[in-house]
């Protein structure tokens, strides 16, 4: 079935350092994919998404880019902030009415 | 809009009590989901509805029930609580079944079964 994978963490880094999060995935066809972030205490908000194969989602700084060839939708962003500070998920929808979540990924930046 | 409102955001539980979330949204949207967050786990599907009327299973299903009781509401049942069903709840809601379309979350509810 189709699934998400991305790297673990937590990541800490320094302000106005250069940030990626790893995402790949294994679907059928071609679905749809999306970072969420989560603010402490907050749920879920989608932060980009992408719908077709070398799409470039962007929000805030931060940039994702729909890699067919690689199965992969990287997360980056040129500077951070102490305000990134989140935890980040992957995701991806196909046929079905469903969202398929990566396991998240902590962020941690110090100032 | 108030997008999706969960109630209540804290709760604890002694074993074998029960309790119902609830989840509302005003977004008009045809889908509606309930997820637990476990640390080191992400997001695990518990139920689902497609439209009012309809629900299925998802990933982690046992233990709960649920409930479509019109367009705007979906309820989450625990019937008799266990300490596994110590979780962070999520409900969600789309739009429709285009892959395109995001999911809007509530705020969650911290549950605590002792």
């Amino acid at each position: 079935g189709d699934s998400v994978t991305q790297m673990e963490g937590p990541v800490t880094l320094s302000e106005e350092a250069f940030l990626t999060i790893n995402c790949t995935y294994t679907a059928t066809g071609y679905p749809s994919l999306f970072w969420y972030v989560q603010y402490p205490g907050e749920g879920l908000q989608l932060l980009l998404k992408a719908t077709k194969a070398d799409d470039k989602g962007s929000n805030k700084g931060f940039e994702a880019t729909y890699r067919k060839e690689t199965t992969s939708f990287h997360l980056e962003k040129g500077s951070v902030q102490v305000s990134d500070s989140a935890v980040y998920f992957c995701a991806l929808a196909n046929r079905d009415d469903k969202i398929i979540f990566g396991k998240g990924t902590r962020l941690h930046i110090l100032p | 809009n108030a997008g999706v409102t969960q109630t209540p955001k804290f709760q604890v539980l002694k074993t074998g009590q029960s309790m119902t979330l609830q989840c509302a949204q005003d977004m008009n949207h045809n889908s509606m989901y309930w997820y637990r967050q476990d640390p080191g786990m992400g997001l695990r599907l518990i139920y689902y509805s497609a439209s009012e009327g309809t629900t299925d299973k998802g990933e982690v299903p046992n233990g709960y029930n649920v409930s479509r009781l019109n367009k705007r509401e979906f309820s989450l049942r625990l019937e008799s609580a266990a300490p596994s069903q110590t979780s962070v709840y999520f409900c969600a809601s789309k739009s429709g079944p285009n892959p395109y379309n995001e999911q809007f979350f509530g705020p969650g509810t911290r549950l605590t079964v002792l």
